[in-house]
């Protein structure tokens, strides 16, 4: 089946320790999209790529960069956790990137800083 | 600043009842979404409607749009225990040029059997 896939699933990081989530797609969507849950809390978008096009949320922190080598995967880096990072990370796709399309979400990656 | 708030925060029912989720927004939209979380797990899109449209019907599930008001409504009938989720509304601000979801607080129901 056709899917969004995010590993790994559970992700422990020490305090300012670089962390590398995966994200990959057998949809062949062209946007590719990086949300932050934090627990009890609202899914929040940091970035997207329509195809090979970055755009970056005005309120993402810098300790966010992203990485899209080609249209299956995507990798959300996270270059200095701090203890307000840990939350769950979810990557959706899409078609295109037009309002009427719905979004395909992966499993999440809970990212755990100690 | 969060674009929907939905109501209640928690929803707890009978097998077989009927669940109503309610969603609020604050600025015009091209198109609200439903989705559902289970727990620990990420959204799967139920239903989309269109700023034009004022219901809309997808299987168990009933969603209307009052734009004048700015809010939805989500219903599920004759609930099942395998509807337990978290239910979020989604927003798309009318005016923007690519499909950023706003998400809601969220409802948690819990259907029991």
């Amino acid at each position: 089946d056709a899917m969004v896939i995010q590993n790994p699933r559970y992700q422990v990081t020490q305090f300012g320790k670089p962390v590398t989530l995966s994200c990959s797609q057998t949809l062949n969507h062209n946007v590719m999209y990086w949300y932050q849950q934090k627990s009890s809390q609202a899914p929040k978008l940091l970035f997207h790529y329509y195809d090979k096009d970055f755009n970056n949320e005005a309120d993402t922190p810098d300790n966010f960069q992203s990485r899209r080598p080609n249209t299956s995967f995507c990798f959300l880096d996270i270059r200095s956790p701090g203890l307000g990072d840990a939350a769950m990370y979810l990557c959706a796709t899409s078609i295109n990137r037009d309002r009427l399309y719905e979004q395909y979400f992966g499993p999440g990656t809970r990212l755990t800083v100690t | 600043s969060q674009q929907g708030e939905e109501d209640p925060q928690a929803l707890s029912i009978q097998e077989g009842e009927n669940a109503t989720m309610n969603c609020s927004y604050k600025t015009s939209i091209n198109n609200l979404q439903w989705y559902r979380q289970n727990s620990g797990r990420g959204l799967v899109h139920l239903i989309l409607i269109r700023s034009n449209e004022r219901e809309k019907h997808s299987g168990r599930l009933r969603v209307t749009l009052d734009t004048s008001k700015k809010s939805s409504s989500l219903l599920i009938t004759a609930s099942r225990a395998a509807d337990t989720a978290s239910y979020f509304c989604a927003t798309i601000a009318g005016g923007t040029s690519y499909g950023k979801l706003t998400f809601g607080q969220g409802t948690i129901l819990t259907v029991h059997p």
